[in-house]
């Protein structure tokens, strides 16, 4: 257990809606990553978050929007969805001490279906 | 821009055989290097990592990896597998100098262990 969580574990929506996926990082990690598994597209990053700042972005689609929020948890909102959308959404959090390099510990994902 | 090469996507080792897994990175500097395992409908682990120092890191579960520059490669290796060992493994890498802290994978490479 990496002591990330998420939720919900599985999520079956319709083209066309939207979703809201949660994000709770280890206690004291501030820094929050989001990342996409899908077998065409292999594991990309989204978006990373840093004590409620945004603080990197990947190939992030402008339909997908991230916050994190005062108590560090993070949402990632994805709307308008596609069937290419279908994936499994991981998050990753870290302790971001500022000083580089910084370990990444991954939550058991959200497994989102776009039927 | 980095990537990382993970050039067998299958492998299938016989139980209590040795494994090495190829990783090979495109990066402009020493990167900082990861392994990670996903077992099925799980999220992902750390195995280990390479950040400086000795080329030879040793990991979680029997695992060592060993980094080498003249090959661009962190290849991952364990002396005598168990059927728990099968498993999805994805070699990572992070930029040493960048602001965030993005992990670019490779494709993956999933391991069968036979009986």
């Amino acid at each position: 257990d990496s002591g990330v969580t998420q939720t919900p574990k599985h999520l079956i929506t319709a083209t066309g809606q939207r979703v809201t996926l949660r994000c709770s990082p280890r206690s004291g990690d501030l820094s929050v990553y989001w990342y996409q598994q899908s077998l065409d597209q292999g594991l990309q990053f989204l978006i990373q978050y840093y004590n409620g700042e945004e603080r990197a972005k990947g190939n992030i689609l402008e339909r997908f929007s991230a916050q994190q929020f005062p108590d560090l948890h993070s949402e990632l909102n994805l709307s308008s969805l596609e069937l290419g959308d279908s994936a499994l959404y991981f998050c990753a959090s870290s302790l971001m001490t500022g000083r580089l390099p910084d370990t990444q510990y991954f939550g058991p994902g959200t497994r989102l279906t776009v039927l | 821009a980095q990537s990382v090469t993970q050039p067998d996507i299958h492998i299938t080792v016989s139980e209590g055989a040795s494994l090495e897994l190829r990783c090979n990175y495109s990066y402009g500097a020493t990167p900082y290097l990861f392994w990670y395992v996903q077992s099925p409908g799980q999220g992902l682990q750390l195995l280990l990592k390479y950040f400086s120092g000795d080329t030879l890191v040793q990991g979680i579960k029997g695992f060592e990896a060993e980094f080498k520059r003249s090959q661009s490669s962190f290849n991952l290796r364990k002396p005598s597998v168990h059927w728990s060992d099968a498993a999805e493994y994805f070699c990572a890498v992070a930029p040493s100098k960048a602001a965030g802290n993005k992990l670019t994978f490779g494709g993956g490479t999933r391991v069968l262990v036979k009986p």
